[in-house]
């Protein structure tokens, strides 16, 4: 089946770790974005990469690091630099056609403790 | 600066009833629309979109119209169900496939049996 597969689902962190969310698509997508959800905020976007070996950043990069090393594949890193990493994160992509529709993952639930 | 609002952070509907969702945009560059669904713990699931060569668009229970002079579009749901209730979001993107969707920041629809 194709698609878009986060983990974990639910991530407990202690502050000050880094930790790194994983996101696996096969759908041949070209572009994969990483966004956060809070309450009343809507989706905010972290980081984007529209290719191999290049991304770009959002509104909210400030905390993260991402890579691209394969096209399959968008790693997000919260480092200890993210103030308030508690969030519902969300890993999105999406083909290079009209509207750039873009389809998501089931998210990962990360909680500092 | 929000380029896309939903300004009705709630609704509620009776069941067989029209649910009329709103979202505004300030960015004249935007010319393509999706609406997504979103329900608690789970990713945004793709509904509809609409380019702005249209004013309309359907899918069975789900319409959207854009009104491009007003910077306005809205989804329309009819008859509502129970199962509809979720948090629903508006995004846009200029459609050029090289810049990431912007999301307004969700209204929650309660359908009522």
């Amino acid at each position: 089946d194709g698609g878009i597969t986060q983990s974990p689902k639910y991530l407990f962190r202690k502050e000050g770790q880094n930790v790194t969310l994983s996101c696996e698509q096969n759908l041949n997508h070209d572009a994969m974005y990483w966004y956060r959800q809070d309450p009343g905020q809507g989706l905010r976007l972290i980081y984007y990469s529209q290719i191999v070996n290049d991304f770009q950043k959002g509104d909210i990069a400030e905390g993260y690091s991402v890579s691209r090393e394969k096209k399959e594949s968008f790693p997000l890193t919260v480092t200890s630099a993210q103030k308030n990493p508690t969030a519902f994160y969300l890993c999105a992509s999406s083909k290079y056609d009209t509207g750039n529709a873009a389809f998501f993952g089931q998210g990962t639930r990360l909680t500092v403790v | 600066d929000q380029q896309v609002k939903q300004n009705s952070p709630s609704l509620s509907v009776q069941e067989g009833r029209i649910s009329i969702l709103n979202c505004d945009y300030t960015n004249s560059m935007f010319d393509y629309f999706l609406w997504y669904k979103k329900y608690p713990a789970e990713g945004p699931t793709f509904l509809i979109s609409i380019s702005s060569i249209k004013d309309k668009n359907e899918d069975g229970r789900f319409t959207v119209f854009l009104n491009k002079s007003a910077k306005h579009l809205s989804l329309h749901i009819v008859p509502s169900q129970p199962g509809d209730s979720a948090v629903y979001f508006c995004a846009a993107s200029d459609g050029s496939g090289n810049t990431p969707l912007v999301f307004g920041k969700g209204t929650r629809l309660s359908v009522i049996a």
